[in-house]
């Protein structure tokens, strides 16, 4: 049980196009989401929380009109990075919170932005 | 600023070679500190949570400790399979929700 899933699980991309990446909780309903950003031989770095049916809260330093998150269900959450610029290239994972205390993390969307 | 040190950055470890890695931790109001392990390109996996000073846990050649400053996971006789990258989190409550700071992790290495 528990079980994540994000897709795509890559893509590239053209300067300027937007992309978005799904994060799906298959066997639970989660009424938050996370999404996290990760470059190379760094840490997960939080970049927004969100609730089901609620605006997302960003961290500071994360830009809300470029990444646009929408959790429209409690299965249900996605990540659009809008006109993306190469500095935007990373690994992207999404977690699901099944309780308070519990985080399960898809397999991750590595964006490369030419 | 709740913060999280992994050491050593990189570990290299011959088969059955038993070693333990240290996450360090500043936070106020712990809430849980999580151990994942994270192999390349992939989302990190689930291993252990711990919540107060002197508790512990285990999981086949894995066990975590925790204490008020510091968590170590010991690896006994660790096997090439496990190798990977083992993260540390601390769960805090921080604007409204719970939310977990990671460390950098430590790149575990098991020679054959």
């Amino acid at each position: 049980g528990a079980v994540v899933s994000q897709h795509p699980s890559w893509v590239i991309c053209k300067s300027g196009t937007s992309v978005k990446i799904e994060c799906r909780s298959l066997d639970f309903q989660a009424t938050t989401m996370f999404w996290y950003r990760q470059f190379p031989k760094q840490s997960l770095m939080l970049m927004a929380t969100s609730n089901e049916g609620s605006k997302a809260t960003y961290e500071q330093g994360v830009e809300k009109d470029k990444f646009l998150i929408n959790h429209a269900s409690l299965t249900l959450s996605t990540l659009t990075v809008t006109s993306a610029h190469p500095e935007d290239s990373s690994f992207y994972i999404c977690s699901a919170g099944r309780t308070y205390n519990e985080q399960f993390f898809g397999p991750g969307t590595r964006l490369t932005v030419l | 600023e709740d913060q999280v040190t992994q050491s050593p950055e990189a570990l290299r470890l011959q088969e059955g070679e038993s070693s333990s890695l240290n996450c360090s931790y500043t936070v106020s109001g712990l809430r849980g500190l999580f151990w994942y392990r994270q192999d390349p390109g992939k989302g990190p996996e689930f291993l252990f949570t711990l919540y107060s000073a002197g508790e512990e846990k285990e999981k086949e050649r894995l066990k975590a400790t925790l204490t008020k400053k510091e968590s170590f996971l010991h690896i006994t006789a660790p096997k090439p399979e496990d190798s990977a990258t083992y993260l540390c989190a601390v769960q805090a409550y921080r604007g409204g929700s719970e939310k977990l700071v990671f460390g950098k992790g430590t790149k575990l290495t098991v020679n054959p």
